[in-house]
């Protein structure tokens, strides 16, 4: 079964300081992997993708990085914002098909 | 920029109303999607749509039909409403059926079934 498990589940830090979001997947074969953030009342929008191939990715203050052999993915942000507290969806794709598998997302809230 | 707009952000109905969902995009993508999102379950695909009156079963059909009559338009039909459809229902679309094209998401709908 496609399965797709971020850690943490929720993460405090503050303002200014760096932090690193998990994503472990179980989907084969794989496609592709992207990052949505997802603001509180907002539908989640496209940060990164990375395909089989690639291995890093940033976006800004957003750098993800993927590791095919052990089926992890890592989002680092850097110098974080208040407008960062989010949530994080990974999100992974086999190599046939339509279907998206979704993690349940890490909760951030980065405070003053 | 892709736009999708949903017609609601809060709706509150009761149980066995017949609801309508309805969402509308302006970049001519060929595919739209339907999901619900509960806390803990992270995103699940209801029904999807390739083409204008095409429709395919999601993950979650059950208690739910679609309806595409224009490529813009995308309609998610509650036949009955019951309290265990009290979610927080997202559209999107995006211009391939390949996962490598985006899915642009649009605000959501929160529905309380009453």
């Amino acid at each position: 079964k496609n399965q797709v498990e971020q850690s943490p589940q929720s993460l405090i830090i503050l303002e200014g300081k760096n932090c690193t979001l998990q994503c472990n997947y179980t989907v084969s074969p794989f496609s592709n992997l992207r990052w949505y953030k997802q603001d509180t009342g907002r539908g989640p929008v496209s940060l990164t993708i990375m395909t089989f191939s690639e291995n890093t990715k940033s976006n800004g203050r957003y750098t993800a990085t993927l590791d095919a052999d052990t089926k992890q993915s890592s989002l680092h942000i850097t110098a974080s914002q208040l407008s960062d507290s989010a949530s994080y969806i990974c999100v992974v794709s086999a190599d046939s098909g339509y279907a998206l598998n979704f993690g349940k997302g890490t909760s951030l809230l980065v405070t003053p | 920029d892709v736009k999708v707009t949903q017609s609601s952000r809060y709706l509150v109905k009761r149980t066995g109303e017949k609801v309508f969902l309805e969402c509308v995009q302006d970049m001519d993508h060929e595919n739209m999607f339907w999901y619900r999102q509960d806390p803990g379950l992270g995103l699940r695909l209801i029904y999807f749509s390739y083409d204008v009156k095409m429709k395919e079963k999601g993950d979650i059909p059950e208690g739910y039909s679609v309806s595409r009559e224009k490529k813009e338009r995308f309609s998610l039909i509650l036949e009955s409403a019951s309290t265990n459809q009290t979610s927080m229902y997202l559209c999107a679309s995006s211009l391939g059926a390949e996962t490598t094209y985006e899915q642009y998401f649009g605000p959501g709908t929160r529905l309380t079934v009453t």
